[in-house]
C-alpha cells in the first residue's frame, strides 16, 4: 500500500547549520511530493513541491529532489535561521482514486541563535 | 480574502454537545478537503468535496461526523454528540483542482471538556 515515513524529531540546530530531514515513501505509482511547514499557532503552508522524478523543488533556501530510485524526497537547507523553527511535514499525493495528501508525522525543528 | 478562512479559531464544548466548524475556501477552488490533526501528529484526511459533491468521506471516524458544501463554496463540518477523543485541530484545505497544491486554513482548535 501507499505510505510515508518521515524522520522523527525533535531536531535542534544552531543558526547557520546544515539541515536534512529525511522522507521516504512507498507507492504503487509515482506520487506528487510536497513539503509543508507549520509555524507555531499557524496553519500549514506549502513550502515546495515536485511532481516527477528528478524534479527539484526549492523555496526560501530549502530544496528537495524527487528520487525515484530511492523513493525519497529529503528536505535540505544549507544554512538555517532562527525563523526556520517550525514543524515540517512531508506529504505525498498518491495516484489513483485517493486525492488527499498523506502526511508524515512531522519533524519539529528548533534553531538556536 | 486571499486565503482559506476557518471559523471559529477556537471552540470549547462540553461532551455531548454538537459543534459546527466553518471553512471558506479560496474563491474559485473546486476541491475542498477536511483534515483532523491530533496533538503532535500529522493531519489525517477526513473528507473531500469536488464542488458540492462529497466524493470521499472514507476518513470520517464515525457517523457523528458530517460535512456539507451545498453551494460548492463554503463548507461546514458538523460533529454531533461530541466526545473527548474529538479534541483536535480541524484543518480545511482547498485547491484549484485535484492536481494542484492544497492551501490550508489556520484551523479550528476544538477542545471537548
Amino acid at each position: 500500500g501507499n505510505s510515508v515515513t518521515q524522520m522523527e524529531g525533535p531536531v535542534t540546530l544552531s543558526e547557520e547549520a546544515f539541515l536534512t530531514i529525511n522522507c521516504t515513501y512507498t507507492a504503487t505509482g509515482y506520487p506528487s511530493l510536497f513539503w509543508y511547514v507549520q509555524y507555531p499557532g499557524e496553519g500549514l503552508q506549502l513550502l515546495l513541491k515536485a511532481t516527477k522524478a528528478d524534479d527539484k523543488g526549492s523555496n526560501k533556501g530549502f530544496e528537495a529532489t524527487y528520487r525515484k530510485e530511492t523513493t525519497s524526497f529529503h528536505l535540505e537547507k544549507g544554512s538555517v535561521q532562527v525563523s526556520d523553527s517550525a514543524v515540517y511535514f512531508c506529504a505525498p499525493l498518491f495516484r489513483g482514486s485517493a486525492r488527499q495528501l498523506t502526511f508524515g508525522s512531522g519533524t519539529q525543528l528548533t534553531v538556536l541563535p | 480574502g486571499a486565503g482559506v478562512s476557518q471559523s471559529p479559531r477556537y471552540k470549547v464544548a462540553k461532551r455531548g454537545q454538537d459543534v459546527a466548524l466553518r471553512c471558506d475556501p479560496i474563491s474559485g477552488h473546486v476541491s475542498l478537503f477536511w483534515y483532523q490533526q491530533a496533538l503532535g501528529q500529522g493531519p489525517e484526511f477526513l473528507t473531500y468535496f469536488q464542488n458540492e459533491a462529497q466524493l470521499d468521506k472514507s476518513g470520517l471516524p464515525s457517523d457523528r461526523f458530517f460535512a456539507e458544501r451545498p453551494e460548492g463554496s463554503v463548507s461546514t463540518l458538523k460533529i454531533q454528540r461530541t466526545q473527548q477523543e474529538d479534541s483536535a485541530v480541524y484543518l480545511c484545505a482547498s485547491s484549484l483542482d485535484d492536481n494542484q497544491p492544497q492551501h490550508f486554513g489556520d484551523g479550528t482548535r476544538l477542545s471537548i471538556l
